[in-house]
């Protein structure tokens, strides 16, 4: 299995652009999430599913947005990057359930400049 | 906004030595869980201690949970240069599920050889 897998590993972007983060899990996982980790800061909660066709926001949801139509794939949508949306972007996938191991991807770097 | 903070902010020892990681947390939780990111790299999960526990092991790692005080420690025995990593606690909230995870802000270890 490869698990989660995230790309593009980098991007620049200027401000106003737009660009989807590639998300992608083969372990047939009912939930997927998307976190951002800023410097000294843990990560928060951008947006999760619980399946297919099912999306909510979590923490910090302004200027994205998500889709889930298939179990497997759960992009995330830059509307017009901001500076403030420079960031190191995780998705992480995990079976339904409150006790099941999480998974993360390795990253997606991203700079707005 | 951030629901564990972990303390200290950094760590650093010598090879052979244990670490002892604290978190505490603000509300009532179902799960604490404890992640490791090495840098540039995902999170990968380590341990989960339910709400009903308080102590648990995994190898070289012990989770105590005291929710009266609502907090967490991780102990590292023998520590590696290997180990050498940030660590956050993430919590699932009561009534929540595994995707909303709530971490902190992380304790960077540095195990010296």
């Amino acid at each position: 299995n490869a698990g989660v897998t995230q790309t593009p590993k980098f991007q620049v972007l200027k401000t106003g652009q737009s660009m989807t983060l590639q998300c992608a899990q083969d372990m047939n996982h009912e939930y997927m999430s998307w976190y951002r980790q800023d410097p000294g800061m843990g990560l928060r909660l951008i947006h999760y599913s619980v399946g297919a066709g099912i999306t909510d926001q979590g923490e910090v949801p302004n200027g994205y947005n998500v889709s889930r139509s298939t179990t497997e794939d759960f992009p995330l949508r830059l509307l017009s990057a901001a500076p403030s949306q420079t960031s190191v972007y995780f998705c992480a996938s995990s079976y339904a359930g409150q006790e099941h191991s999480v998974y993360f991807g390795p990253g997606t770097r991203l700079l707005v400049l | 906004s951030q629901q564990g903070e972990e303390d200290p902010q950094a760590l650093s020892i010598q090879e052979g030595e244990n670490a002892t990681m604290n978190c505490s947390y603000k509300t009532s939780i179902n799960n604490l869980q404890w992640y490791r990111q090495n840098s540039g790299r995902g999170l990968v999960h380590l341990i989960l201690i339910r709400s009903n526990e308080r102590e648990k092991h995994s190898g070289r790692l012990r989770v105590t949970l005291d929710t009266s005080k609502k907090s967490s420690s991780l102990l590292i025995t023998a520590s590696r240069a290997a180990d050498t990593a940030s660590y956050f606690c993430a919590t699932v909230n009561s009534g929540g599920s595994n995707y909303k995870l709530t971490f902190g802000k992380g304790t960077l270890l540095t195990v010296n050889p």
